[in-house]
């Protein structure tokens, strides 16, 4: 079966760096994605780690632990605009399940 | 990365009627998914369908209730039947697409909301 779990809210100020768990249990297991949604959008894709390490991309990186079946996604340099719902996504190559979300409201 | 129109973008619809979503993509993709997001919450795949065979479902969906057709390699319905309240939600379509060398990206449709009164 599959287990997720990632914090609900997440609050913090501009300019600010805050990190973003993410646990998991899936079957066949290939690599954890994360995503972003904005209220009344479509969830767009962040980024991807299928080898343990840090993954950089621009103000946002995501790290995975395979035998820890942990991830985060981190984000430096907060922005208004970050202000958004940020889903990690456990895959199995082709198939992939989104946990609860953790909705992250940056202030000014 | 692909680019999906998905419609209608929004309905109300009676209890006990069924509505259609469509999704065309504008390049041909072998794996396309079905999603549902209520309001807040996350997304839960509903199914994924492939090109000439049969939808796979995921656990609590059947395709009596949500049927599916994915005729040729860039366009894809998902049916919603006999609708109750509880079906009230936003239904996404999402393609598989390669961003980046070992990447599987999910690029996703802008999503129906349906509400069932």
């Amino acid at each position: 079966g599959q287990s997720l779990e990632q914090p609900s809210e997440v609050t913090a100020v501009e300019g600010a760096i805050v990190q973003i768990n993410c646990t998991y249990q899936t079957s066949g297991f290939y690599g954890l994605s994360w995503y972003q949604q904005h209220d009344g959008g479509a969830p767009t894709f962040l980024s991807y780690n299928a080898l343990d390490g840090l993954e950089e991309t621009g103000r946002f990186s995501s790290f995975l632990s395979r035998s820890d079946s942990y991830g985060y996604l981190l984000l430096q340099e907060l922005q208004m605009k970050d202000s958004a719902s940020y889903f990690c996504a456990p895959g199995n190559f082709n198939k992939f399940y989104f946990g609860s979300g953790t909705k992250l409201n940056v202030k000014p | 990365s692909a680019v999906i129109s998905q419609k209608p973008s929004r309905d109300i619809c009676q209890r006990g009627t069924s509505l259609t979503i469509q999704c065309q993509v504008d390049s041909q993709v072998t794996m396309m998914f079905w999603y549902r997001q209520q309001p807040g919450q996350s997304l839960t795949l509903i199914a994924t369908a492939n090109q000439g065979s049969e939808a796979t479902y995921e656990s609590g969906f059947v395709i009596d209730k949500f049927p599916i057709s994915r005729p040729n390699l860039t366009f894809s319905t998902l049916t919603v039947s006999n609708m109750s309240p509880e079906d009230s939600s936003i239904y996404l379509c999402s393609v598989l697409s390669g961003a980046r060398s070992g990447a599987n990206v999910l690029t996703f449709g802008a999503g129906s909301r349906l509400t069932v009164l």
